[in-house]
């Protein structure tokens, strides 16, 4: 089945210590995105790529980046994770063009504790 | 400014209807859709409607959309111990990014 996959599902890192979250996808969607929820939370938009093009939010801390080095795969990095970085991340993908961009499918998610 | 709101919990019996709410600010939204999320797992897309329609009928689901009103319902026929999860309604910003705004999400408890 074609479906969007994160790795690892739970992460644990410590107070400053970089961390890499993964995604890919077999959908063969040129939008990819990363979500971030806290507990409780609605979940909020980080970034996205439209084919290689990134987007970033305005209100996304210098501290979260990205890759996306081919269609199937793109990265989330978290150069410093503090306390309050902890939380859901969520990847999502779909399909679209520059100006409509179709329904988003969601991967399981990456749990991240921050030690 | 992009809101969307819903109510946090609801609860019902099995076997009942359910009705979720959500409230939305955007006028020029062109889609709303409406998520489910299981304890610790990923979004699941249910449903959405286009905003030129009122009502969109999808097996145990219906939508139904008040543009007037910027209201959105999710109804949920003969609710299963299954359908307990949180769901999330989002409306599609209709600015330039055409990105998702998500409401708070409302917690659906059912007892059986």
């Amino acid at each position: 089945d074609a479906m969007v996959i994160q790795n690892p599902r739970y992460q644990v890192t410590q107070f400053g210590k970089p961390v890499t979250l993964s995604c890919s996808q077999t959908l063969n969607h040129n939008v990819m995105y990363w979500y971030q929820q806290k507990s409780s939370q609605a979940p909020k938009l980080l970034f996205h790529y439209y084919d290689k093009d990134f987007n970033n939010e305005a209100d996304t801390p210098d501290n979260f980046q990205s890759r996306r080095p081919n269609t199937s795969f793109c990265f989330l990095d978290i150069r410093s994770p503090g306390l309050g970085d902890a939380a859901m991340y969520l990847c999502a993908t779909s399909s679209g063009t520059q100006s409509s961009y179709n329904e988003q499918f969601f991967g399981p998610g990456t749990r991240l504790t921050v030690l | 400014g992009e809101d969307v709101e819903q109510s946090l919990f609801l609860s019902v019996r099995e076997g009942d209807s359910s009705v979720i709410n959500c409230t939305y600010t955007d006028s020029s939204s062109t889609y709303l859709y409406w998520y489910k999320q299981e304890p610790g797992a990923g979004l699941q897309l249910l449903t959405y409607i286009f905003s030129n329609m009122d009502m969109k009928q999808d097996q145990r689901l219906t939508v139904l959309l008040n543009k007037k009103d910027k209201h959105l319902s999710l109804r949920i026929a003969d609710t299963q111990t299954g359908d307990s999860a949180i769901y999330f309604c989002a409306e599609k910003y209709g600015g330039a990014t055409n990105k998702l705004i998500f409401g708070t999400g409302t917690l659906l408890a059912v007892q059986p």
